[in-house]
């Protein structure tokens, strides 16, 4: 399975909103559909799972979406430090996880 | 709070063995809920699912790379392993281990850079 993210980079400033896109080449189950922010020289750290479950200690303005093979993560008011890349990932098929390319979400 | 750290020689000749090991602390790769695994990203690029293990010694890898990998766990020392045979340019990378609780990663390790070059 294939995962598209869009845009490749979005430029917005501090306080606006962002909604990240993540499309899938063939259906898949929302259970299946997890969300990462990484951050220049660190790993990847899980704030979505389930299609629209934040993991612990995620603030409330990242929120996920989505059914099918269309998915968004959306983040209402954007803060200094939300400023990333942020990939999709998929679980099932083959090979059995597959992540999107990425969005880099910079400043403005 | 569990926390995995990656280690293993930080450059591999070509044709050579990579070798990296994975500890755990605050939790134990025993643990019946959970898989571990090793992810990839060659610099400024996207990530790769390389393979995982469960604690029975159950493997899963990523066909593109399964001919010559092999991700073993080691419960008297709360590690997993990975080894890849006959690297080349194209292995070098940021290899990260994590836990997944079957369909996502959660933690991953901090990473660590391996460079294939002679």
């Amino acid at each position: 399975i294939v995962l598209t993210q869009s845009p490749g980079t979005l430029s917005l400033s501090p306080g606006e909103g962002a909604t990240l896109s993540c499309r899938a080449s063939q259906r898949i189950s929302s259970d299946y559909l997890a969300w990462y922010q990484q951050k220049p020289g660190q790993a990847p750290k899980l704030l979505i799972f389930g299609a629209s479950t934040r993991a612990t200690g995620i603030p409330d303005r990242f929120s996920g979406s989505g059914s099918g093979t269309d998915f968004s993560l959306t983040i209402s008011r954007l803060e200094p430090e939300d400023f990333a890349v942020y990939y999709c990932q998929q679980y099932g098929g083959s090979p059995r996880y597959t992540f999107g390319q990425g969005t880099k979400l910079d400043i403005k | 709070q569990v926390q995995l750290q990656e280690s293993g020689p930080g450059l591999v000749k070509p044709s050579e063995t990579l070798s990296l090991t994975c500890s755990v602390s605050g939790g134990s790769v025993s643990s019946s809920s959970y898989f571990w695994s090793w992810i990839r990203q060659p610099p400024g690029k996207g990530l790769e699912w390389i393979g995982d293990v469960y604690n029975s010694g159950s493997t899963n890898y990523n066909l593109s790379l399964k001919s010559r990998v092999t991700i073993s766990i080691d419960m008297s020392k709360n590690q997993f392993s990975l080894i890849l045979k006959s690297v080349t340019a194209a292995d070098t990378a940021i290899y990260y281990c994590a836990r997944s609780y079957v369909t996502w990663f959660d933690p991953w390790g901090q990473g660590t850079l391996v460079t294939v070059s002679s």
